[in-house]
């Protein structure tokens, strides 16, 4: 069974450029997580969802930020306009219902410079 | 609301030995679930054991096991017999209910170098 997918794995961009990072769960899975990690705040969850459905985008940032799941099999976290402290490994996790854990993608590395 | 820490920011622990890392956590919630996953230095996270608060026995996952201590509201990871490539972070985390729809918390980490 494929894992997590997340693309793009790298991605360097210029301040003020918009950034979309893609994320394809596990086949069955009904939540999905979208985390940002950096040194300095560690592993911030930023928006989750269930069913297709965001449940809490309390860790959005800012408007700046955006996240979609228009189906089961796709999601998307976008940055517009990006900022250098958008810089950071954003994680995209899956689980399902009473699920004993969630599995990770292995990240997109973003910098902005 | 939740709240999981981890106050150990770095441990160095001689191969083969036991080593204990610790977790606390806070939650209203008598339905939750406690988490560890280790990161190495490559970067992915990798998932290591899980303990549900109705879980009567503590969790083991071969060298890997959880001290659940639910009134003080701990959940320390054990590794017995450690080894070089056990060096790496270590995160703690927690979900309230065992819904798909609550969210996963994680704490701060701890980083565990292994001495050859």
């Amino acid at each position: 069974d494929a894992g997590v997918i997340q693309s793009p794995r790298h991605e360097v961009t210029e301040m003020g450029q918009e950034v979309t990072l893609r994320c394809k769960p596990i086949s069955g899975h009904n939540s999905l997580f979208w985390y940002r990690q950096t040194m300095m705040r560690g592993l911030e969850l930023l928006i989750y969802f269930n069913n297709n459905v965001p449940i809490d985008d309390s860790g959005m940032p800012e408007d700046r930020f955006s996240a979609k799941m228009p189906n089961a099999s796709f999601s998307t976290l976008k940055i517009q306009p990006s900022e250098p402290r958008d810089s950071a490994v954003y994680f995209c996790a899956s689980g399902r219902d009473r699920g004993n854990t969630i599995y990770f993608g292995e990240g997109s590395w973003l910098t902005v410079v | 609301a939740q709240k999981i820490t981890q106050t150990q920011p770095g441990m160095f622990v001689q191969e083969k030995e036991a080593v204990t890392l610790d977790c606390t956590y806070d939650t209203s919630d008598q339905s939750y679930g406690l988490f560890w996953y280790k990161q190495p230095s490559s970067g992915e996270m990798i998932f290591l054991i899980y303990q549900g608060s109705y879980d009567e026995q503590n969790a083991t996952e071969g060298r890997y096991s959880l001290n659940f201590q639910k009134a003080r509201k701990s959940a320390n990871l054990v590794i017995s017999a450690s080894q070089l490539g056990d060096s790496a972070m270590y995160f703690c985390a927690m979900r309230e209910g065992y819904s798909s729809a609550s969210k996963i918390i994680f704490g701060s980490g701890t980083r565990l170098s292994i001495r050859p």
